[in-house]
């Protein structure tokens, strides 16, 4: 199946430090991708879907200016959690898609990101 | 109201025995997939199997099969012969239209404990 490599995998910050979270499609094009958090023994919640070259979409109560998203490239997504605060201290992970409709979607790793 | 349904917080089941993981849906759009996804503890999410609303059988993919039954909205995920290396998170996933995409909600996962 389609790889989705994402880094770093674990990365612990100071708070108000930002911090950037790549999602790579490794061997397919991604026009889309999207960015998850979960919490400690919890469901995945979407956050925001990525398109290339364009604006990011967010979810209801998701701060745009707090979790920056750019996808500047077929295979790459970036998502960056500025001014980090120990709430934001969470599992982050994305996936991509590799077309429209009834298609799975990869996922990678996941980043563990703590604040502290 | 809740999209994806898992009742289920916890399962055991014995090394060599099947078990049965529910999930309920609900959504109006006609056409939609519905996804299960394992996540072991290293957090990554592998995906196991799809099923398609409009689908006439019941997907499988080797020792995973989902029991879908349309009328009741449902996609139980069977997993038969269970071995020590499935006790993880599992996840039932909706894709439905959102707007201009598609959009993947999860339910709030079973853990499963695969026992001796």
């Amino acid at each position: 199946g389609a790889v989705v490599s994402q880094h770093p995998s674990r990365v612990i910050c100071k708070s108000g430090t930002s911090v950037k979270i790549e999602c790579r499609s490794l061997d397919f094009q991604a026009t889309t991708m999207f960015w998850y958090r979960q919490f400690p023994k919890k469901s995945l919640m979407l956050m925001a879907t990525s398109n290339e070259g364009s604006k990011a979409t967010y979810e209801q109560g998701v701060e745009k200016d707090k979790f920056l998203i750019n996808h500047a490239s077929l295979t790459l997504s970036t998502l960056t959690v500025t001014s980090a605060h120990p709430e934001d201290s969470s599992f982050y992970i994305c996936s991509a898609r590799t077309g429209e409709g009834n298609t799975e979607a990869f996922f990678g790793q996941g980043t563990r990101l703590t604040v502290v | 109201a809740q999209k994806i349904t898992q009742t289920q917080p916890g399962m055991f089941v014995q090394e060599k025995e099947a078990v049965t993981l529910d999930c309920t849906y609900d959504t109006s759009d006609p056409s939609y997939g519905l996804f299960w996804y394992k996540q072991p503890s290293s957090g990554e999410m592998i995906f196991l199997i799809y099923q398609g609303s409009y689908d006439q059988q019941n997907a499988t993919e080797g020792r995973y099969s989902l029991n879908f039954q349309k009328a009741r909205k449902s996609a139980n995920l069977v997993i038969s012969a269970s071995q020590l290396g499935d006790s993880a998170m599992y996840f039932c996933a909706m894709r439905e239209r959102v707007g201009g995409g598609n959009k993947l909600t999860f339910g709030t996962g079973t853990q499963l404990k695969v026992e001796l």
